[in-house]
């Protein structure tokens, strides 16, 4: 049972573009969500949160986007830079429960 | 870079054999995790510890232990390893500010190879 989904294994974007990741999950006591960057033979790295009592938190290029009716998160990159391609997994873990759920990543590549 | 130190790195053992990884952190921080890296699974939590001798099981704790019995280590042992436990291995760490949760941070992974 996936409780944490990124539906998009891959996406492609062009430098200078937008990239959007998307993430859905099913779990309704999660309150607090995650970005992380992964490149390859290294750990994640944490990118970005939101708590469930915000809709939007930006940091520098990024912004997540936290729609809970729909319980879908998203994360923007603008603009995209070559850098920026890694594997992206979203997260999500509820107050008092201290487990980060994450799901099965998004593989960015950003083309020059 | 948060304190985190995997050991080893890099671990070929044959099936059957016990094997133990090491997380050692250095921020004191409350909480540690192991997850496991595969291939269309992304990251999925082994187990977890909230405090020294306070561990619970993940999403895919079957054939893992884990043991904390200082706050700064956090180990993982299978038992007798199988093929199918072939993949990365990530701690984690994080702590919790009036029972909201923060970031967790990782380590640089352990890739182990059962033969």
């Amino acid at each position: 049972d996936q409780q944490v989904k990124q539906n998009s294994p891959s996406l492609s974007v062009q430098e200078g573009r937008i990239s959007i990741l998307n993430c859905d999950y099913t779990n309704s006591m999660f309150d607090y969500f995650l970005w992380y960057k992964k490149y390859p033979a290294e750990g994640p790295t944490f990118l970005i949160s939101i708590s469930s009592i915000k809709d939007k938190n930006e940091d520098g290029r990024f912004t997540v986007f936290l729609n809970k009716s729909a319980k879908h998160l998203s994360l923007h990159i603008v603009p995209s830079q070559p850098g920026d391609s890694a594997v992206y997994f979203c997260a999500a873990s509820a107050s008092g429960t201290y487990k980060y759920i994450f799901g099965t990543g998004t593989r960015l590549k950003v083309l020059a | 870079d948060a304190g985190i130190t995997q050991s080893p790195r890099h671990k070929v053992t044959e099936t059957g054999t016990p094997v133990t990884l090491r997380c050692h952190q250095t921020e004191n921080h409350r909480y540690m995790y192991w997850y496991r890296q595969d291939p269309g699974h992304g990251l999925r939590l082994i187990h977890y510890s909230y405090g020294v001798k306070d561990t619970d099981k993940g999403e895919v704790s079957d054939g893992y232990s884990v043991s904390r019995s200082k706050t700064e280590d956090f180990l993982l042992t299978l038992e007798s390893a199988t093929s199918s436990q072939t993949s990365v291995y990530f701690c984690a760490i994080s702590e919790s500010l009036n029972s909201w949760n923060t970031e967790a941070f990782f380590g640089q992974g352990t890739r182990l190879t059962v033969v």
